[in-house]
């Protein structure tokens, strides 16, 4: 069964880091794509970035480019989303995905003085 | 950037009827890439279907998924009362990977 637990979210104020984690199980973690999904309150399902299995391709959504930086660490089944310079409008629910299956419960991040 | 537009915004039925979900693509899914997840109040998205047509573990056989290239569909065949929730079809095709807006399905 796939697995994902995501933590390290919280209250930050705007211009502050977070480190998000996300520890995976139940599936052969370096052998799939990973995703960062988030979801604003009461809003939709934004994807936010997404790593290869050997780390070799990265992509982002464009409100994150610059700030944002995803990385896996396959020898302890890890992903990461390292969240820089953050904004208010990037309070969310974190969600860590793999694609076509199951999903985390979320980590929240809130942005606010 | 593929766009995926869900129809309708809302749809409002009873339990027992037939619930019928579009989600159209601006351009191919690669593979048929084509997953949908419901949601509820306060709750993680759940993945119903994935590859267009396959049922996630565990799904009822009431759900089902049929489509490919641009134009996909969610059929719920019977509404069950723990039904009535958004439901949101995502691609995974290619990068930057994409949601639609979502549709609710409310109790008329």
């Amino acid at each position: 069964e796939v697995r994902l637990v995501e933590s390290g979210g919280g209250l930050v104020q705007p211009g502050g880091s977070l480190r998000l984690s996300c520890a995976a199980s139940g599936f052969t973690f370096s052998s799939y794509w990973m995703n960062w999904v988030r979801q604003a309150p009461g809003k939709g399902l934004e994807w936010v970035a997404n790593i290869k299995p050997d780390g070799s391709e990265i992509y982002y959504v464009d409100s994150v480019k610059g700030r944002f930086t995803i990385s896996r660490d396959n020898a302890k089944n890890s992903l990461f989303l390292q969240m820089n310079s953050l904004r208010p409008e990037d309070t969310a629910v974190y969600y860590c995905a793999r694609p076509g299956a199951s999903w985390g419960q979320g980590t929240l991040v809130t942005v606010s003085s | 950037e593929i766009v995926l537009t869900q129809s309708p915004g809302t749809l409002s039925l009873s339990p027992g009827e037939r619930a019928t979900l579009s989600c159209r693509a601006s351009q191919s899914v690669n593979g048929n890439y084509l997953a949908w997840f419901q949601q509820k109040p306060g709750q993680a998205p759940r993945l119903l279907i994935y590859g267009a047509s396959s049922r996630a573990t565990g799904i009822p056989d009431r759900f089902s998924g049929s489509g490919s290239g641009t134009d996909f569909t969610l059929t719920i065949s019977r509404l069950e009362p723990e039904d009535f929730a958004v439901y949101y079809c995502q691609q995974y095709g290619s990068s930057p990977q994409t949601f639609g807006q979502g549709t609710k399905v409310e109790i008329k």
